[in-house]
């Protein structure tokens, strides 16, 4: 069966900082990846989606970029922080595109 | 702009009572419909999948899907309160979902 796996679970940091996150999917050959942002009662935001390694589509403008260095590996990162950029990301995978998108654990960033 | 739009909610309902979620979305080329439940400080879990007109069951949730009135909605027989949570409705468009705000169900024993 197939897994994901977020790191770190939560983290607290401050304005200007760096950041790195990173997701793996297990149990499943080329997924298409994605990174969300979830704010304090809104919905969930599309930062990226990735179809292939090397392969990154960016939804919104911002100090945020992605990378898939290997093929169930996706990394979001920041050179610097802003406070804006708190919230729940959650990375997810599908099969392909329409399908169904499964859901990491989500990593909970607070910057201060 | 790509838009889907739910009711936000709270919605109560009593125990062992049927719940409704419903679900507007813009494009008409979307070939995709997902109900996900999101309880708090969790992420999102996959309830549904519907595809094609009409309803699909699964166990007590039934998704009912009207692409000509571009609607989706979620009906939660017997109810119980661990159904309390927020239900978020996903509709693909090209190779992304676009996902509503979510409708904040709680179910009182």
């Amino acid at each position: 069966s197939q897994t994901i796996h977020q790191w770190p679970a939560t983290l607290v940091q401050p304005v200007g900082s760096p950041l790195s996150l990173e997701c793996t999917v297990e149990g499943t050959s080329n997924p298409n990846l994605y990174w969300y942002r979830q704010a304090a009662g809104r919905g969930l935001q599309l930062l990226f989606y990735s179809v292939g390694i090397g392969q990154i589509s960016s939804e919104v403008p911002q100090n945020l970029s992605a990378s898939r260095p290997q093929d169930r590996q996706f990394i979001l990162s920041s050179k610097k922080l802003l406070l804006s950029d708190s919230g729940f990301y959650l990375c997810a995978w599908s099969v392909q595109s329409g399908n169904e998108q499964f859901f990491g654990p989500g990593t909970r960033l607070t910057v201060l | 702009q790509k838009e889907v739009e739910q009711n936000s909610g709270p919605l109560s309902v009593p125990e062992g009572a049927i719940a409704s979620l419903n679900c507007t979305y813009s494009d008409r080329g979307s070939q995709s419909f997902f109900w996900y439940r999101q309880y708090s400080g969790k992420s999102p879990e996959l309830i549904m999948s519907i595809y094609s007109n009409g309803d699909k069951e699964d166990g007590r949730f039934t998704a009912q899907l009207n692409k000509a009135s571009q609607y989706v909605s979620l009906l939660i027989r017997d109810s119980q309160p661990s159904d309390s949570a927020t239900y978020l409705c996903a509709v693909n468009g090209g190779n992304q979902f676009y996902f509503g705000t979510g409708t904040s169900l709680t179910v009182i024993p």
